[in-house]
């Protein structure tokens, strides 16, 4: 089955930059998403099929995709941004979620 | 105004069935695919199942196979997901979502609804 890698934790400071990779074989030929899911609150979705913004999310939010790995870049990080994120494909009839990252804004 | 709102879930014993429903409202149910996911602590957001607007497509995840089915009734605009020979690590929110076709993100979540499997 395929197999997506994040990684466990990202830190970025406040106004700065955070980069969150997604692994996987020749992940740059699938449509990849992005998922935002804070504590007791549903998940929302912030990036689809690569680099795409849904409406209503900030244009700090961007995607790109290639190679073996996508990215979810999160530009001038605010305290608002801290939350888990997840990347998903789909694959041989099935969805795929990576195991999450989360985001912590100092 | 979309709205997704879970119901079902409960604390169940090892081995027990849980019928969870998924009501929709505030855009067309039957030219939406629908999916449940589930959240555990250990393992993050783990995908269950799909449906398509017709209901005709339904595909799981390995893990559910032969114990979850997933069906919809786009009259009442509500889907379901009936849950047979639960185990422990059923354990968890359990969120519909939908999507614009059965291969596509998920553009909308509801809130979720908590499964307990124990004894």
């Amino acid at each position: 089955s395929y197999e997506l890698t994040q990684p466990l934790s990202v830190s970025v400071a406040l106004g700065q930059t955070a980069t969150i990779t997604c692994g996987g074989n020749n992940i740059g030929s699938r449509n990849v998403h992005w998922y935002q899911k804070k504590p007791d609150q549903a998940p929302v979705l912030v990036i689809y099929r690569d680099y795409n913004r849904p409406s209503g999310i900030p244009e700090r939010f961007s995607g790109s995709n290639s190679g073996n790995t996508a990215t979810l870049t999160i530009s001038r990080a605010q305290a608002g941004d801290e939350a888990d994120f997840y990347c998903q494909v789909w694959d041989n009839n099935t969805y795929v979620f990576g195991s999450g990252t989360k985001v912590t804004v100092l | 105004e979309l709205q997704l709102l879970e119901s079902g879930g409960g604390l169940v014993r090892p081995g027990g069935s849980l019928r969870l429903s998924c009501a929709a409202s505030g855009f067309t149910f039957s030219t939406y695919a629908m999916n449940w996911v589930r959240l555990t602590p250990g393992k993050g957001l783990e995908w269950v199942s799909v449906i398509s607007g017709s209901g005709v497509r339904t595909f799981y995840a390995d893990s559910v196979k032969g114990r979850f089915s997933v069906s919809r009734d786009n009259s009442k605009n509500i889907m379901y997901l009936q849950m047979n020979n639960l185990r422990a690590d059923d354990t968890a929110i359990y969120y519909c979502a939908k999507s614009i076709t059965v291969t596509s993100h998920f553009d909308f979540w509801g809130r979720g609804t908590l499964v307990t499997v124990s004894s």
